[in-house]
């Protein structure tokens, strides 16, 4: 059975504070890795897909790395508007299933 | 407008009585979804569709059924609400895989529903 381990479970930072958020995974034939983020009451928002250990994806303050046991989400010089609970979730196999994790809540404060 | 919306974005239900929650799409995916995000469960999925003939059930489809209307619309229904159903209901979509490998998921705004 696939599973997903995120942590910290919360992290709160200062503005321009960076840091990291972890994504361990277990998976038989990992087909994509995929990092959302999610904002209170809303839908989670698509951020990116990783396909094999050594790619990395960049998006603004947001860079997302993979290996073969664990994804990182770094955010470099974090602004107030990144704080939101960032998902990680797995696909696996010929199981078209995503498992997602708990997500990792991330304050930023001014 | 937005790619994928849900109706309604909230309702209030008795136990005992059905619902259905609506999902439509613009993007032109093939592949729709159904999750429940319950607060230290995470997201867990319902059902999923990969074309207008093809549903099938997720890890938790018991006391749900869907229906694929069209390629754009996918509608999932309680037939006998429970109050342990009171979750946010969230539809998705995806493209199909290319060459390139698994397509990321697209989701709605989200439904929430309680179960009085």
């Amino acid at each position: 059975e696939d599973q997903v381990t995120q942590s910290p479970e919360a992290l709160r930072l200062q503005e321009g504070e960076s840091s990291s958020l972890n994504c361990s995974y277990t998976v038989s034939g990992l087909r994509g890795l995929f990092w959302y983020r999610q904002d209170p009451g809303k839908g989670p928002e698509f951020l990116f897909t990783l396909y094999s250990a050594g790619e990395e994806k960049e998006k603004e303050r947001l860079k997302a790395t993979l290996t073969k046991k664990e994804s990182f989400l770094h955010i470099t010089a974090p602004k107030p508007e990144d704080s939101a609970t960032y998902l990680c979730a797995v696909q696996g196999g010929s199981n078209y299933k995503l498992t997602f994790g708990k997500g990792t809540l991330l304050t930023v404060n001014p | 407008d937005a790619d994928v919306t849900q109706t309604p974005r909230n309702r209030i239900t008795k136990t005992g009585k059905r619902i259905m929650l609506e999902c439509s799409q613009t993007k032109g995916h093939d592949r729709m979804y159904w999750y429940r995000q319950d607060p230290g469960l995470g997201l867990r999925l319902i059902y999923y569709s990969f074309d207008v003939k093809d549903i099938n059930k997720g890890e938790i489809s018991d006391g749900y059924s869907v229906s694929r209307q069209a390629q754009a619309k996918f509608s999932l229904s309680l037939e006998s609400a429970i109050p342990n159903q009171t979750a946010l209901y969230f539809c998705a979509t995806s493209d199909s895989e290319s060459v390139g490998g698994v397509r990321g998921q697209y989701f709605g705004p989200g439904t929430r529903l309680t179960v009085t």
